[in-house]
């Protein structure tokens, strides 16, 4: 069964800061996502990660995936409050019980203070 | 457009009350999902529909009934909750079940008195 751990839970920033957040699950996965979710709303798909050593970016976030350490990381470049919300990543299982299934980590709940 | 819409927003119901939550999308896609999220907690898959067909169940208790009346829509039929079954309802979509990225839609905030 596919299990996706995130660290921290909780992220604290400062404006301009860089930071990043850790993704790492148990066995393998086809693919590896990250989301974003506003208090009180619904899922926006950040990233698909399918590869191993694959890298995107959009803004001021940047996801890549090692497959081979089965992690994947979120970086956040000079942080601007616009970015304060919780972050998922999820995991599709590649078989067994988990598979074709998002296994989401626990989230972080990132905070940008000015 | 990647678009999903659910219906209602919010919904207050007793125990003994029977309900429906309504999702649809058309952007052709042919997985469709339903997924429980509690507060300050991940969302955990329930349903899966694929090509219309239920494909997978989490052995999610039976007062909750999914139903697939077309390719584009998706409905939970809620009978007898429990306060325990309060939660935000996410319905979500892809364009094929394995591997396809999931666009959620906004979800429909249950309350269960």
């Amino acid at each position: 069964e596919l299990k996706v751990e995130q660290n921290p839970l909780f992220l604290s920033m400062q404006e301009g800061k860089n930071y990043t957040i850790y993704c790492n699950y148990s066995t393998t996965s086809d693919r590896l996502y990250w989301y974003r979710q506003d208090p009180g709303k619904s899922l926006e798909s950040l990233f698909v990660l399918l590869s191993n050593g694959a890298v995107k970016q959009e803004g001021r976030l940047m996801a890549s995936l090692d497959t081979k350490a089965r992690l994947s990381t979120l970086h956040i470049t000079a942080a601007v409050h616009d970015l304060s919300a919780t972050y998922f990543c999820a995991g599709l299982g590649a078989g067994g019980t988990s598979y074709g299934k998002l296994t989401f980590g626990q989230g972080t709940i990132l905070t940008v203070h000015p | 457009d990647t678009e999903v819409t659910q219906t209602p927003k919010h919904l207050v119901m007793g125990m003994t009350n029977k309900k429906s939550l309504k999702c649809e999308q058309h952007m052709g896609h042919r997985a469709m999902y339903w997924y429980k999220q509690k507060a300050k907690k991940p969302p955990e898959l329930m349903f899966v529909y694929s090509y219309e067909k239920l494909s997978i169940n989490e052995s999610v208790p039976s007062r909750f009934s999914p139903e697939c009346p077309n390719s584009s829509l998706l409905n939970l039929h809620l009978h007898a909750l429990q306060p325990e079954d309060s939660a935000l309802y996410l319905c979500a979509s892809s364009q094929d079940r394995v591997g396809e990225t999931q666009y959620f839609g906004p979800g429909t905030r249950l309350l269960v008195l």
